[in-house]
């Protein structure tokens, strides 16, 4: 069992710039969620689906961020354009229809 | 609005000792909790949870207690061993087990196992 995978590790790019984060979620899980941890607000949910269909955005800070999930096996956040304030570790989790999520290692953001 | 609250942003035990990490919410719908430990550059992993159902679910050494009255949780670890040294988060779901939905994090404790 693999885990969660996501990719990049580590994300550096300039303001203005689009930056796109992906995820592979474990075999055979039905949910996705993408998390992002600030100092300021800890962990917080962005976006979640099911069955690859999103659920609750509302935690999508603005226009600027959006979330795909073509296939069962794959789903991408994207920033555009990326603001210094998009500076975060995001995580993307995944489940088997249960509250207990599985997290990825998260890639550090920084926009400069 | 913080309805999950950790207040104790740091916890500081000897090897061997009990920890125990305290866990507060505020909204009336969660009825489902949980505890993730977080280690330095990596995700959180899931260590234990409990439905509001509940009011005590052990696994080796870790016992999470809940006092739904009060709004209130508890994670001891017994013995705590220097690997247990992480950040500790608790989370609240407002579905129960079967169901997968959003948690709301709080901002954790980080614990310090000494020798």
């Amino acid at each position: 069992d693999a885990g969660v995978i996501q990719s990049p590790r580590h994300e550096v790019t300039e303001m203005g710039q689009e930056v796109t984060l992906r995820c592979k979620p474990i075999s055979g899980h039905n949910s996705l969620f993408w998390y992002r941890q600030t100092m300021m607000r800890g962990l917080e949910l962005l976006i979640y689906f099911n069955n690859n269909v999103p659920i609750d955005d509302s935690g999508m800070p603005e226009d600027r961020f959006s979330a795909k999930m073509p296939n069962a096996s794959f789903s991408t956040l994207k920033i555009q354009p990326s603001e210094p304030r998009d500076s975060a570790v995001y995580f993307c989790a995944s489940s088997r229809g249960t509250p207990e999520a599985f997290f990825g290692q998260g890639t550090r953001l920084t926009v400069v | 609005d913080q309805q999950v609250k950790q207040n104790s942003p740091s916890l500081s035990v000897q090897e061997g000792r009990i920890s125990i990490l305290n866990c507060d919410y505020t909204n009336s719908m969660f009825d489902y909790f949980l505890w993730y430990k977080k280690y330095p550059a990596e995700g959180p992993t899931f260590l234990i949870s409990i439905s509001s159902i509940k009011d005590k679910n052990e696994d080796g050494r870790f016992t999470v207690f809940l006092n739904k009255s009060a709004k209130h949780l508890s994670l001891h670890i017994v013995p705590s061993q220097p690997g247990d040294s992480a950040v500790y988060f608790c989370a609240a779901s407002p579905s129960g087990t079967g169901t997968a939905s959003k948690l709301t994090f709080g901002t954790g404790t980080r614990l310090q196992v000494t020798l």
